[in-house]
């Protein structure tokens, strides 16, 4: 069971947006600003996507952003292109006291 | 530009150790700014944080992990690695390594900028 919760899969036909939501507590995501998002295709190394909640790495496309409300954060991909389909998966801190880091399970979009 | 890559041995016998190292290029596993981390993904599960390593050998490991885990750095040879003692099924996975970031307008690193593609490792008799 993965510290924070995301939906299994989401679908999204191309050119629409879709939004990807990813919760926890008070103890990562809801007390902290650090959250990333991290896009993986099959046989590729993970992407960063989004860090520190909704801010963009350069050479991520602005159709990428971010946000958090209490102990959800939501990665919102618009005008979906077909290279969009794959794993997402988020990340918080935790703190320093125990586990730094924690992720979510992933969320596979498919697009449609 | 700088890449990671992993290597590992395949197969582990279970209460073998685990070994895996990440090679670094097109840069120093020896700067002064960046942690290494990393992270595993089992088979049909999401991913687990397992520990960060820095240049100077200060490490930050999952306490589930910490009996059992040691996280180095080897500059001379620019790589960093994972050694995992008395290996069992679970943690059979997708090992992982990759740079934690640094957001230098106000000094953020809790975030991965560039990984490898993984190595799978599999405990089994």
């Amino acid at each position: 069971q993965s510290a924070l919760t995301q939906p299994r899969s989401v679908s999204g036909s191309l050119g629409q947006s879709v939004t990807l939501s990813c919760t926890g507590t008070d103890s990562n995501i809801g007390g902290y600003n650090y959250v990333s998002w991290y896009q993986h295709r099959p046989d590729k190394a993970p992407r960063l996507l989004i860090y520190d909640v909704y801010k963009r790495p350069s050479g991520v496309p602005d159709r990428f952003s971010g946000s958090k409300s209490a102990n959800t954060a939501s990665l919102t991909i618009s005008g979906l292109q077909a290279d969009d389909e794959a794993d997402y998966y988020c990340c918080s801190y935790a703190g320093t006291f125990n586990v730094e880091l924690v992720f979510g399970g992933g969320t596979r979009l498919t697009v449609l | 530009q700088l890449q990671l890559q992993e290597s590992g041995p395949g197969l582990v016998k279970p209460s073998e150790t685990l070994y895996v190292t990440c090679t670094v290029s097109g840069g120093s596993v020896g700067s002064d700014s960046h942690y290494w981390g990393w992270i595993r993904q089992s088979p049909g599960k999401g991913l687990d944080w397992i520990g960060s390593v820095f240049y100077n050998g200060d490490t930050y490991y999952d306490p589930s992990l910490k009996s059992r885990l040691t996280l180095s750095v080897d500059t001379s040879r620019n790589q960093f690695s994972l050694r995992l003692t008395s290996a069992t099924a679970a943690d059979t996975g997708t090992y992982y390594c990759a740079k934690r970031g640094i957001d230098y307008s106000d000094y953020t690193d809790w975030f991965f900028d560039l990984w490898g593609r993984g190595t799978l490792v599999t405990v089994s008799s």
